[in-house]
C-alpha cells in the first residue's frame, strides 16, 4: 500500500506569492491534517479534514486555507506569502479522526 | 503550560540501550506516540500506547508511560547507527475526535561506532 504522498517536494517562492501544496493520503483513510515544521517553532497544527469538511484548526493567520476533495486528497494553500513561512509542511493521514496519523515526507518551501 | 518537554540530545554507543525521555502536560491524553524523522524526511510513526496501559514492547522498542507523573519514555535495545534520527513525542490530548497532536521539541539520538 502506498504511504502519504506530498507534492512538490520542494518549491521555492518569493514574498507576495501564493502557493498550493497537494497531499495523498493512504488508500482508504479519511482524515487529512497539515504540520508546519520550522527550527524555532517545531512541529505545529495548522488544520484537519474529515468528510471534505475542515474539523479542527491551529492558530495561523487566515492566509493559511485548505480543502479535501470527495477522494480524500487536500491541498493546502498559502497566500501572501512572507519570510516566515519558510517550512518544511507534512502532510498526515488516518482511517478515521482520532486514530494512528501517517505522515508523508513533507513539502520543503522556501520564500525568498 | 502547554509545552511537551523532551531532552534535547542523547549519545549512545552501538549495541547500548537508548531511553529517550518524555514529560506531557493533560492527564485526559488518550494516545501517545513515538515517532522518528531522519534527515529530510517525514516522520516515521514508531509506535504508540494508549493511556490505559502502563508498557507496550514492540521488538527492540519499549513504551513506558507513567500516568501519575505525565512521564512517558522510550528504550531502544541494542541501538544501531541507522537508529540516529530525531525522535518526537506527541500527545492527543482532545480525545478521538481529532488528529490534533501536541509534538515535544524532539530528542537527537546520536550513535557512536
Amino acid at each position: 500500500k502506498a504511504g502519504v504522498t506530498q507534492t512538490p517536494r520542494y518549491l521555492i517562492k518569493t514574498r507576495g506569492q501564493q502557493v498550493t501544496l497537494s497531499c495523498s493520503p493512504i488508500s482508504g483513510h479519511r482524515s487529512v491534517s497539515w504540520y508546519q515544521q520550522t527550527p524555532g517553532q517545531g512541529l505545529q497544527f495548522l488544520f484537519e479534514y474529515f468528510s471534505e469538511t475542515q474539523r479542527n484548526k491551529g492558530n495561523f493567520p487566515g492566509r493559511f486555507s485548505g480543502r479535501q476533495f470527495s477522494n480524500s486528497r487536500s491541498e493546502m494553500n498559502v497566500s501572501t506569502l512572507e519570510l516566515g513561512d519558510s517550512a518544511l509542511y507534512l502532510c498526515a493521514s488516518s482511517l478515521n479522526q482520532g486514530e494512528k496519523l501517517f505522515f508523508g515526507s513533507g513539502t520543503q518551501l522556501s520564500v525568498l | 503550560g502547554e509545552d511537551v518537554e523532551q531532552s534535547l540530545f542523547l549519545s549512545v554507543r552501538e549495541g547500548d540501550s537508548s531511553v529517550i525521555n518524555c514529560t506531557y502536560t493533560d492527564s485526559s491524553s488518550t494516545y501517545l506516540y513515538w515517532y522518528k524523522q531522519e534527515p529530510g524526511a517525514g516522520l516515521q510513526l514508531l509506535t504508540y500506547i494508549f493511556s490505559n496501559m502502563d508498557m507496550k514492547q514492540d521488538q527492540r522498542l519499549t513504551v513506558l508511560l507513567n500516568k501519575k507523573d505525565k512521564h512517558l519514555s522510550l528504550r531502544i535495545a541494542d541501538t544501531q547507527t541507522g537508529d540516529s534520527a530525531i525522535y518526537f513525542c506527541a500527545e492527543n490530548r482532545y480525545g478521538g475526535a481529532t488528529n490534533k497532536l501536541i509534538f515535544g521539541t524532539g530528542t537527537l539520538l546520536a550513535v557512536q561506532p
